[in-house]
């Protein structure tokens, strides 16, 4: 059973490029969240998708943006870079609606420079 | 007040003895809870969920919720080398919206 998949892996980035990260759920999961986590800190809730739309949204600027496809997954973009964008980035994924158990993927680790 | 909030830790537990970790929140409409385990450079790793009042037990790991206090913990028994790792608190804190709100870990080291 696969699990979530993120990629790429690592990503080094300069200030002002812009980037896109992507995602795949679990299989049979059709929810889809991302995270942001800096080091030494608990992940913050950037967004969630469901049914190709945002659900709902963190405290985070619009320079993050979100896809979702028919397929379920998702991809997280974001522009404009800031040094202080550096960070690992999660998705998690859950089986739907009234369900609250996420599982991760194993993140997508972004330097800006 | 921070929605979540840990044992700051680090906590270091000798081998074999009962590792205990402590998370408390401040929505009183939280409903579902949540620990993950952290391994350095790793993602988070669902390892116990709670949604009533009272103790769950999976294995080694217990996880107690008591809504009242807003507190929730988690014990680990006959802790190994292999439990050191962070132990993240997550909540669910807008009810019926999924959105999880995390504290900041608590880094636990096993002692051989």
């Amino acid at each position: 059973d696969a699990g979530v998949t993120q990629s790429p892996t690592h990503l080094i980035k300069t200030r002002g490029q812009q980037v896109t990260l992507r995602c795949s759920p679990k299989s049979g999961h059709d929810t889809v969240s991302w995270y942001q986590q800096a080091l030494g800190q608990g992940p913050q809730f950037i967004f969630q998708y469901y049914e190709e739309e945002e659900r709902q949204r963190g405290n985070f600027p619009d320079r993050f943006s979100g896809h979702q496809f028919p397929n379920y997954s998702s991809e997280l973009n974001v522009n404009a870079l800031l040094l202080g964008d550096s960070a690992l980035y999660l998705c998690a994924s859950s089986p739907g609606l009234g369900s609250f158990e996420q599982y991760f993927g194993p993140g997508t680790r972004l330097t800006v420079t | 007040q921070k929605e979540v909030e840990q044992n700051s830790g680090p906590l270091s537990v000798p081998e074999g003895a009962i590792a205990s970790l402590n998370c408390t929140y401040s929505d009183r409409v939280s409903q579902s809870f949540f620990w993950y385990r952290q391994y350095s450079g790793k993602s988070p790793e669902l390892i116990m969920s709670i949604y009533s009042n009272g103790d769950k037990e999976d294995g080694r790991f217990t996880a107690q919720l008591n809504k009242a206090s807003q507190y929730v913990s988690l014990l680990i028994r006959d802790s190994q080398p292999s439990d050191s790792a962070t132990y993240l608190c997550a909540v669910e804190t807008n009810f019926g919206n999924e959105k999880l709100t995390f504290g900041t870990g608590t880094r636990l080291t096993i002692i051989p």
